[in-house]
């Protein structure tokens, strides 16, 4: 059974369109991350959720809203695509917030 | 100045070699740290968590230096399935922050 997964795991879009990523983990975390890798392979950290409440929100673009239904699913959403957004994004968990994280597969994100 | 520095190499180095990774982080306040593997086009995956009384793994060894700030990975007899990327990542207490990531390949 996959412990975190993500859908889409390929997402080729046009600039200017609004696009999801889904996020779902079974390991009964409470914590989870959307994290991006950019071409230079930085990794770098954009939200964080711990039982359905954002407690981390880094410097992101308003055009990116999390969303947590449940502490189970955490879903990225992207409005008004740009160049720029291109990526992989990585959803994670974890249990406590400070233990190891659990990472998807990543969603490898290609706005053109 | 970034929270986690890391060489990001690339380290090419022979089957059966020792190599060491070194990584520098900016917050004394820093409370927990770990070394992480990313394969090529994969997720990062937990290597070893890093204690203070320094820790081994089989051929993998880790150290912690909170008066320098600074934590070191050792792979001794490296093998070729070694090759990826190695993360180094400390915890604030209520946030992650990873290095850029040192990129090993190992040569036959």
């Amino acid at each position: 059974d996959t412990a975190v997964s993500q859908t889409p795991k390929y997402l080729v879009t046009q600039m200017g369109n609004d696009k999801s990523i889904k996020c779902e983990q079974n390991l009964g975390h409470d914590t989870m991350y959307w994290y991006k890798q950019d071409s230079k392979k930085f990794l770098k950290i954009m939200f964080s959720y711990n039982n359905k409440e954002l407690i981390i929100n880094e410097t992101v673009p308003n055009r990116f809203s999390p969303k947590s239904p449940d502490k189970a699913h955490l879903n990225l959403h992207i409005n008004s695509l740009e160049l720029g957004d291109s990526a992989v994004y990585f959803c994670a968990s974890s249990q406590p917030s400070d233990s190891e994280q659990y990472f998807g597969p990543g969603t490898r994100l290609t706005v053109t | 100045r970034k929270e986690v520095e890391q060489d990001p190499g690339p380290f090419n180095v022979p089957e059966g070699a020792t190599v060491a990774f070194n990584c520098t982080y900016s917050n004394s306040a820093s409370q927990s740290f770990f070394w992480y593997r990313q394969d090529c086009r994969k997720e990062p995956k937990l290597l070893m968590s890093v204690y203070s009384s320094g820790n081994e793994d089989g051929r993998f060894t880790a150290q912690l230096n909170r008066a320098s700030q600074y934590i070191s990975l050792l792979i001794r007899d490296s093998k070729l399935s070694d090759s990826a990327t190695y993360l180094c990542v400390v915890n604030t207490g209520n946030q992650f922050y990873f290095g850029t990531g040192t990129s090993l390949t190992v040569i036959p």
